[in-house]
């Protein structure tokens, strides 16, 4: 089974603080995603990276920045964490199959992060 | 634009009761569609999909058949159990993209004993 794993399940950071989210995937997927779960707004889509070194911003992008240095690694970046931004992160990955019909995305565990 | 609507949450149910969950989407040409599922605490998984018209994908009893001409994909299941209990979220995938997800805002079920 495909894993995508998130480096923190609980994280609790002070405002104007850098903050780092890390996600790994052991399949070798081309897709990874950062999407923000918060009640009655359901999941939104932060950025998203097809390739190595490749991003593209999501619906939400505003107060953050990612980096894609490696295929399996996607992090998410917080340049200066605010109170609003305390969410539960998901990180998500997928595989391009032939005729590029979409096969779903694999999620992680999920990064629930407080600024105080 | 694509867009997904669930039907508002939170439902109920009794054990052993039938479960119906709505979706209807907007996109154009045939998007592929899918059904996830959130367990208290954890992240998303992949309940069951379906890419084409008429297409029926099941998965633990669950089912949802994908129905273009009401642009639906409804999720049932005959016996719902207590360990069924969790938010469900409806997605759908854009004609010719292999990327994006669009999901619902998601429903949460509670089965009770």
């Amino acid at each position: 089974d495909v894993k995508v794993t998130q480096s923190s399940r609980y994280l609790v950071k002070r405002t104007g603080e850098k903050v780092f989210l890390e996600c790994v995937q052991d399949m070798d997927h081309e897709n990874m995603f950062w999407y923000r779960q918060d009640p009655g707004l359901g999941l939104r889509l932060i950025y998203f990276s097809y390739d190595v070194k490749m991003k593209e911003k999501g619906d939400i992008p505003e107060g953050y920045s990612v980096s894609r240095e490696k295929k399996e690694r996607f992090s998410l970046i917080l340049e200066s964490a605010s109170t609003n931004q305390t969410s539960m992160y998901l990180c998500a990955s997928s595989l391009i199959r032939t005729g590029f019909v979409n096969y779903g995305y694999t999620f992680g565990s999920g990064t629930r992060l407080t600024v105080v | 634009g694509n867009s997904v609507t669930q039907m508002e949450g939170p439902v109920t149910l009794s054990e052993e009761a039938f479960l119906t969950i709505n979706c209807t989407y907007t996109a154009t040409g045939y998007p592929s569609l899918f059904w996830y599922v959130q367990y208290p605490g954890e992240g998303l998984q992949l309940l069951l999909k379906a890419t084409k018209a008429d297409d029926k994908g099941s998965n633990k009893g669950f089912e949802a058949t994908y129905r273009k001409e009401t642009t639906s994909f409804h999720l049932e299941k005959g016996s719902v159990q207590v360990s069924d209990s969790a938010v469900y979220f409806c997605a759908l995938s854009p004609s010719g993209s292999a990327r994006q997800l669009t999901f619902g805002s998601g429903t949460q079920l509670t089965v009770l004993p």
